[in-house]
């Protein structure tokens, strides 16, 4: 099956550090750009960045810019969103995304689950 | 930027309805526009591309329209799988930027 796989939900004190995982399977890993995208509890989708796991191209939305780093293990068909120092305001579900055409900065046909991240002393 | 703006925010409505929900454009854009259907506690789900293209395994009561600054879902014959929130979004194929609208929520009457 073509999928995408993010790893569980996590829970976090503020300061501290985390490194969440969307693993591909099914599909050519390396063709296809992958994107993340937020979503605070209760709101809408916002696009945070997206990495070329073929050769780590990696672009960010300006608002988010510097919050976090998107990353990629092309080995493993693996790619990462960290965090070195949560906030609060990180609290929030977190999907990756494929676009749906191969290079192509397209809509988004395939998702990941969503990882929960829940940042509070 | 363009930003997205849907209405209308909240959408009340039966089994067997026919809705719309407009999205528009903060200016002029290309046809680049897809929408997504998010039941509660699910991943997103891509319904339309391009404007008008029907996603494979999307039933065809969902279609979509427009051009310029409006565009719309409409989706015929409501089904109980139906109530939901639906996105529009904004894509650019040759440049990474993906714009969502604030969502609207379907709920039944």
């Amino acid at each position: 099956d073509v999928q995408l796989v993010q790893s569980g939900a996590e829970v976090k004190k503020p300061g501290e550090s985390l490194k969440i995982s969307c693993k591909g399977s099914g599909y050519s890993f390396t063709s296809y750009w992958i994107a993340w995208v937020r979503q605070v509890p209760g709101k809408g989708l916002e696009w945070m960045g997206v990495i070329h796991p073929g050769d780590s191209d990696t672009r960010y939305n300006p608002s988010f810019q510097g919050q976090a780093t998107i990353s990629a293990d092309k080995s493993i068909s693996t790619a990462y969103l960290q965090w070195s120092s949560l906030k609060a305001s990180d609290t929030a579900m977190y999907y990756c995304a494929r676009p749906r055409v191969v290079g192509v900065y397209d809509a988004f046909d395939l998702w990941g689950q969503g990882t929960m991240v829940t940042v509070s002393s | 930027d363009i930003q997205m703006t849907q209405s209308p925010s909240t959408l009340s409505a039966s089994v067997g309805d026919r809705v719309t929900i407009t999205c528009r454009a903060s200016q002029s854009m290309s046809t680049w526009l897809a929408w997504y259907q998010q039941r509660s506690g699910k991943a997103p789900k891509l319904l339309i591309y391009q404007t008008s293209s029907l996603e494979s395994g999307v039933p065809s009561r969902f279609s979509g329209s427009g051009s310029g600054t409006e565009f719309t879902l409409t989706i015929s014959n409501l089904q109980p799988d139906d109530f939901a929130t639906y996105y529009c979004q904004r894509y650019k194929s040759y440049s990474p930027e993906w714009t969502f609208g604030q969502g609207t929520k379907v709920e039944i009457k």
